[in-house]
């Protein structure tokens, strides 16, 4: 069975400060992780995702997060925020094998104010 | 050319009817999914299909039906709506895990 916390449902910052959105997943099998950005009234976006390969993950709109297997961890960055970050993120965790669905986090909602 | 579209965008009606929400997904993906997002934002699978095939049916009560046609759709029907049903369902797609592709949402309000 497969779980994800987030912790920090909001999360504010200013523009041009670090961003930090934190993930920590449970997985019976080796995971596939993701993150996805939602901003209001729109669908789900894919940001980044982790399949296995290497665990430093670089995605879109400069976010990228890092794998660690030790930790239960999948930490969302980004150095510089933007005005234009403010959204609904959403981390999600799937099974590597058998029949796959995805597990969401409860989110986080990221305010970049001036 | 949209990737996972699903119609209508908006639905209003009112408690006890039915409706139904159609999806189309056009990448070749094997899996479908429908989704439900609450307006606490939380996200949970209803159902997923493999090939035509039903494989995962979560705790969701029996108003629902999903049906696939084919591999490249999958429609979800509801019956006798209640208000406790208004909430943005999404419909995914999805290849072997490795990545969900998700439309744009319809957005249900029960009246």
């Amino acid at each position: 069975a497969q779980s994800v916390t987030q912790l920090g449902s909001h999360v504010s910052v200013s523009e041009g400060a670090l961003v930090l959105l934190r993930c920590n997943y449970s997985s019976s099998v080796p995971p596939y992780l993701f993150w996805y950005v939602q901003y209001p009234n729109q669908g789900l976006q894919l940001l980044l995702k982790y399949t296995s390969a290497a665990t430093l993950v670089k995605g879109i709109n400069g976010f990228e997060a890092e794998f660690k297997k030790s930790e239960t961890s999948f930490h969302l960055t980004k150095p510089s925020a933007h005005m234009s970050d403010a959204a609904e993120y959403f981390c999600a965790v799937s099974a590597s094998r058998g029949y796959n669905k995805l597990i969401f986090g409860a989110g986080t909602r990221l305010a970049v104010h001036p | 050319d949209t990737a996972v579209s699903q119609t209508p965008k908006y639905l209003v009606t009112q408690m006890g009817n039915d409706k139904s929400i159609k999806c189309e997904q056009n990448l070749g993906h094997d899996t479908m999914y429908w989704y439900k997002q609450d307006s606490k934002k939380f996200l949970k699978i209803m159902f997923s299909y493999n090939n035509k095939e039903l494989i995962i049916n979560e705790t969701v009560p029996n108003r629902f039906s999903p049906k696939s046609p084919d591999k490249a759709h999958l429609n979800l029907h509801i019956n006798s709506l209640e208000l406790g049903d208004s909430a943005v369902y999404f419909c995914a797609s999805s290849q072997q895990g490795y990545g969900y592709t998700f439309g744009s949402g319809t957005r249900l309000t029960v009246v």
